[in-house]
């Protein structure tokens, strides 16, 4: 099955202050890269996705850039609020390929 | 609009036993994957079922099953528990049949095996 490899696995900022968070992947048969958000004991929520057609994503203060060619694809937070504070998994799929998680980003922003 | 609901929230069960778990996905969606997710870990996908049929399978053994029925509801079973399979188990559904379709998660079932 294919790999997914997230750095960093803890991330502490100032509010304010930008937060990226990157993963990469192994097989180029991959086209769906899904971000998602837990907070302490709930659901995985989905914040941004992004498709192999695309290079780059936004929405508000988060956008997702994909880089297929280097095989790795990143999460940007900016002007980052304590409320941001979570737990930020990518994801991957794509062809005959399951669903597959990262291990996780601990995002602390410090008030 | 309902969200995907799962049930029981939490359960208790000892070594060797079988457990049910439930899920009903959000309205107007006909796919339900199921995931297993360890303390301080990332989701692991277990199956997706799809036109009551099981679609994709990670890498699980048999003791792990489920079904789905013809209102797009899904069950998990699982039998002769371990105590590695204490976990949160995450129901998420989609709308049409593939991995790349955008999935929607439920809160989640707490099993804890004694």
């Amino acid at each position: 099955g294919e790999n997914v490899e997230q750095h960093p696995s803890t991330l502490s900022v100032q509010e304010g202050d930008s937060a990226v968070i990157k993963c990469t992947y192994s097989d180029s048969a991959s086209n769906y890269f899904p971000w998602y958000k837990q907070e302490l004991g709930k659901r995985p929520q989905l914040i941004i996705d992004i498709r192999s057609n695309v290079g780059e994503k936004k929405d508000q203060r988060i956008a997702v850039t994909l880089n297929k060619t280097a095989k790795h694809f990143s999460l940007h937070i900016t002007e980052t609020q304590p409320e941001d504070s979570a737990v930020y998994f990518c994801a991957l799929s794509g062809g005959s390929y399951i669903p597959t998680f990262g291990r996780g980003t601990s995002l602390i922003v410090h008030p | 609009d309902a969200g995907v609901t799962q049930s029981p929230t939490h359960l208790i069960k000892t070594r060797g036993q079988q457990v049910t778990l439930r899920c009903s996905p959000k309205s107007g969606h006909d796919t339900v994957s199921w995931y297993q997710q360890a303390l301080g870990q990332g989701p692991q996908f277990i199956f997706q079922y799809y036109e009551e049929e099981e679609r994709q399978r990670g890498n699980f053994p048999d003791r792990f099953s489920g079904h789905q029925f013809p209102n797009y509801s899904s069950e998990l079973n699982v039998n002769a528990l371990l105590l590695g399979d204490s976990a949160l188990y995450l129901c998420a559904s989609s709308l049409g049949g593939s991995s790349t379709d955008t999935q929607y998660f439920g809160p989640g079932t707490r099993l804890t095996v004694l």
